[in-house]
């Protein structure tokens, strides 16, 4: 099975501070996408990559960045954090044709 | 007006009932439906995969697409309080590409 692992399961940072979400899949797919998920909302895509250094904007793109400079290690970065980036984050991946498998998610909250 | 309408809930229903949940959507490029389960504080899982319309089914899963009303559905047969979950359903145009969330439907089932 595939195995997609986020490095952290509960962050607490201050405004301002700049937070890196780490993201590790184990199956080398192209594909990897980084969602967040809020009450109501439901999940809203950031970023999503199709390939090593390539990049998309989804969504919500707005005071998020990321880095994809392995297959297998998909990065979100906060560039400068603020209250209103406190959701959970969730990792995907996809091999295409079979729906994603998620990673159990960072609870990130931001004071 | 979101792309995809969940319900949010929560749908409470006894142990053994069928549970019942549904999604409405307006693009009708989407050809690819999806189901997840989604516990408390963990990443959602992929219950059901279908392409198009029609109806696929999973030991007590059913799976149902209906394009030309745009409105999918999932249902429980024979619930159990292990099934007591977010369920949130997605969908893309392409097995590549983003998916569309609902909000998610939250399921309570008791003994």
């Amino acid at each position: 099975d595939v195995k997609v692992t986020q490095s952290s399961r509960y962050l607490v940072k201050r405004t301002g501070e700049k937070v890196f979400l780490e993201c590790v899949q184990d199956m080398d797919h192209e594909n990897m996408f980084w969602y967040r998920q809020d009450p109501g909302l439901g999940l809203r895509l950031i970023y999503f990559s199709y390939d090593v250094k390539m990049k998309e904007k989804g969504d919500i793109p707005e005071g998020y960045s990321v880095s994809r400079e392995k297959k297998e290690r998909f990065s979100l970065i906060l560039e400068s954090a603020s209250t209103n980036q406190t959701s959970m984050y969730l990792c995907a991946t996809t091999p295409g044709g079979k729906g994603y498998t998620f990673g159990s998610g960072t609870r990130l909250t931001v004071v | 007006q979101k792309e995809v309408e969940q319900d949010p809930g929560p749908l409470s229903v006894p142990e053994g009932a069928i549970v019942s949940l549904n999604c409405t959507y307006s693009n009708s490029a989407f050809q690819y439906f999806m189901w997840y389960r989604q516990y408390s504080r963990k990443g959602p899982e992929l219950l059901m995969y279908t392409y198009s319309s029609g109806n696929k089914e999973d030991g007590r899963f059913t799976a149902q697409v209906d394009k030309s009303s745009k409105y999918i559905s999932l249902f429980i047969r024979d619930s159990q309080p292990s099934d007591s979950a977010t369920y949130l359903c997605a969908m893309t145009t392409d097995s590549w590409g983003k998916f569309q969330f609902g909000a998610g439907t939250q399921v309570v089932v008791t003994p």
